[in-house]
Order: structure tokens, then sequence, then C-alpha cells
């Protein structure tokens, strides 16, 4: 079974310039979530999405950062204007829905860096 | 204080020992727990999730759960170097599919 995909792998940008991220998750999995990990930290939550609704995304940046999940399958995720505090991996991960199944498996990241 | 604590390491072993990695966690309502290893440059791995109080054990891991001490570990029995990487501890408050929160990881360092 393929796991979640997610590209670009790398990215370099200059500041104030847009970027985006795409995540194909795990096969029948409906739960699709955005984590940002910094150097040296765990993964922090931006959103997280059953099917095709953004149900918590209270640790989105939403002056810069938008999601979509249209179709309830592939989500992109971007910034717009990208700042230097930016630079992060962003980790698309995946779980199955309902009570008992959150078991979350996570894509191989795309590492962010902004000059 | 921290929602996931944990202690950042390094921690070295010699090959062939056991590793025992702790957390801690604030928010007595947790109901699920996970233990994820990172390798350097590389996502989490989901390597052990434990729901109930006590041991559950896979393989050389053996997760172990205190919820009346707020407390979760990782056993690694029989460490080998390609166990070096980070560990990071994830709590859930509910069953559903709701975000993890993590604490920074334990580094560990397995010698030959």
């Amino acid at each position: 079974e393929a796991g979640v995909v997610q590209s670009p792998r790398y990215k370099i940008i200059e500041k104030k310039q847009p970027v985006a991220f795409w995540c194909n998750p795990i096969s029948g999995h409906n739960t699709l979530y955005w984590y940002r990990q910094n150097l040296g930290q765990g993964p922090e939550l931006l959103i997280r999405y059953e099917n095709e609704e953004a149900v918590d995304d209270s640790q989105l940046p939403k002056d810069r950062f938008s999601a979509e999940r249209l179709k309830g399958v592939d989500s992109t995720l971007k910034i717009q204007p990208a700042e230097l505090g930016d630079s992060a991996v962003y980790l698309c991960a995946s779980s199955l829905p309902g009570l008992g199944n959150n078991e979350q498996f996570f894509g191989p990241g795309t590492r962010l860096t902004v000059l | 204080q921290k929602e996931v604590e944990q202690n950042s390491g390094p921690l070295s072993v010699p090959e062939g020992a056991i590793a025992s990695l702790n957390c801690t966690y604030s928010d007595r309502v947790s109901q699920s727990f996970f233990w994820y290893r990172q390798y350097s440059g590389k996502s989490p791995e989901l390597i052990m999730s434990i729901y109930s109080n006590g041991d559950k054990e896979d393989g050389r891991f053996t997760a172990q759960l205190n919820k009346a001490s707020q407390y979760v570990s990782l056993l690694i029995r029989d460490s080998q170097p390609s166990d070096s990487a980070t560990y990071l501890c994830a709590v859930n408050r509910d069953q559903a599919g709701t975000a993890l929160i993590f604490g920074k990881g334990t580094t560990l360092s397995v010698s030959s």
C-alpha cells in the first residue's frame, strides 16, 4: 500500500514569494493533517481536514497561509507571501476516520528554505 | 508547563543494552499515546501506539503507560546502531482523529 505522497521534497524561495505544497494521503484515509516542524522541535498542527471540511485551522496563520482539499482527497497548502520564519519542514499526515482510528502516518515532508 | 515533555538527550547506550525513553504529559484527559521514530532528515515513523494503562510489546519495543502519573515510556531491548534516531512522544486528547501534541523528542545514540 502506498504511503502519503508529498511534493516537492525541497523548495528554496526568496522572501515575499509564494509557495505551494501538495499532498496525496493514503487511500481511504479521510482525515488529513498539515503539520510544520521547526528544527529541534516536534511537529505542530496547522490544519486538519475531515474529507473536504477544514475542522481545525486554529493554528493556521490565515493572513498568509491557505489550504484546500477539493474532492476530499489531495490537499494543497499555500504560503503567500513567504517570510524568513516560514523556513521549516511541512509534513502531511493522514488517518482513517472514526473513533479509535487515530494512528497518523506521515509523508516524507517538504523542506522549505526562505532566503 | 509544556504539554508533552521529553528529555532531549542525547541518550547514549551500548549495542545490546536496553534504552529507556520517557515522556510526561500535562492534560489528564489525554486518551491516546504514540511513539514515533525520526531519522535525521526524514519524517516521523509510527512505531508504537498505546491506549490503556500497562505495557504493550511489539518485537524489541515495549510501551508503558501510567495515566495516574501522566507518564508514558518506550523501552528498546537489544539496542542496535540502527535504532539511533530521535524518538518523538505524541499525545492525543481523544480517540478520534484530532491533532497530536508532540514533545521535542529524545535523541538516542547506540554505539557498536
